[in-house]
């Protein structure tokens, strides 16, 4: 089952500060963060692994809650590079690991 | 490393006609899958494989065919194109089933049927 990104869409500020969930109905293994900039394939950021772990990259930092089954990716004092759709991935496991795709969260940093 | 590589990079397709989306991968990892992108949405899981000989079905595997004869191939066909087929494809690949280990995309295929 697809998991549950809000918002759909971001504007910021450069410096602004702002927050994305993803939430699932599925008891999770693992949240994966991507972002994908127009017209390129997605990059990945980081992933969350179940235990509440928060992990960092550059000012961008996530949660994942495994109780409640979800994750935040926070981005900090917004750069115009962190524009872009921003992707989370959870993974359940089926014998083989696969990863299912948010619909993405457009995020638009203007000067 | 080229990393995952996908030909082509632009495909027009007509109705009808069949097609193969290549996807290569150098990195030697286990996993290998298929994605599409419609314009403005997310990632839909078309197929997947976790080892040579071994495929399994996506969320949209309808109209497509896979096989993963080698470790580093893993072709996508298109049988009988259709417009609801017109996409971004994307090939990407993980080294194991541990869920720690990320995805690495190829740079997609984008694909028109008319």
């Amino acid at each position: 089952q697809q998991p549950v990104q809000s918002p759909q869409a971001v504007i910021l500020r450069e410096g602004e500060d702002a927050v994305i969930n993803c939430s699932s109905s599925k008891a999770l293994y693992s949240v994966h963060w991507y972002r994908q900039k127009h017209g390129e394939a997605p990059v990945f950021l980081m992933i969350l692994l179940k235990g509440g772990e928060q992990k960092g990259h550059e000012k961008i930092s996530a949660s994942f809650n495994e109780k409640k089954q979800q994750s935040s990716l926070y981005l900090t004092a917004s750069q115009l590079s962190y524009s872009g759709t921003y992707f989370c991935g959870t993974e359940v496991s089926t014998g083989g690991f696969k990863t299912i795709f948010g619909a993405g969260t457009r995020l638009f940093v203007k000067a | 490393n080229a990393g995952v590589t996908q030909t082509p990079k632009f495909r027009i397709l007509k109705i009808g006609q069949s097609m193969t989306l290549q996807c290569t991968q150098d990195m030697n990892h286990n996993y290998m899958y298929w994605y599409r992108q419609d314009p403005g949405m997310g990632l839909k899981l078309i197929y997947y494989s976790v080892g040579a000989g071994i495929t399994d079905k996506g969320e949209v595997p309808n109209g497509y065919n896979v096989s993963r004869s080698t470790t580093e191939d893993f072709p996508l066909r298109l049988e009988l194109a259709a417009p609801s087929q017109t996409s971004v494809y994307f090939c990407a690949s993980k080294l194991a089933g541990d869920h720690t280990d990320t995805q690495y995309f190829g740079p997609g295929t984008r694909l028109t049927v008319l």
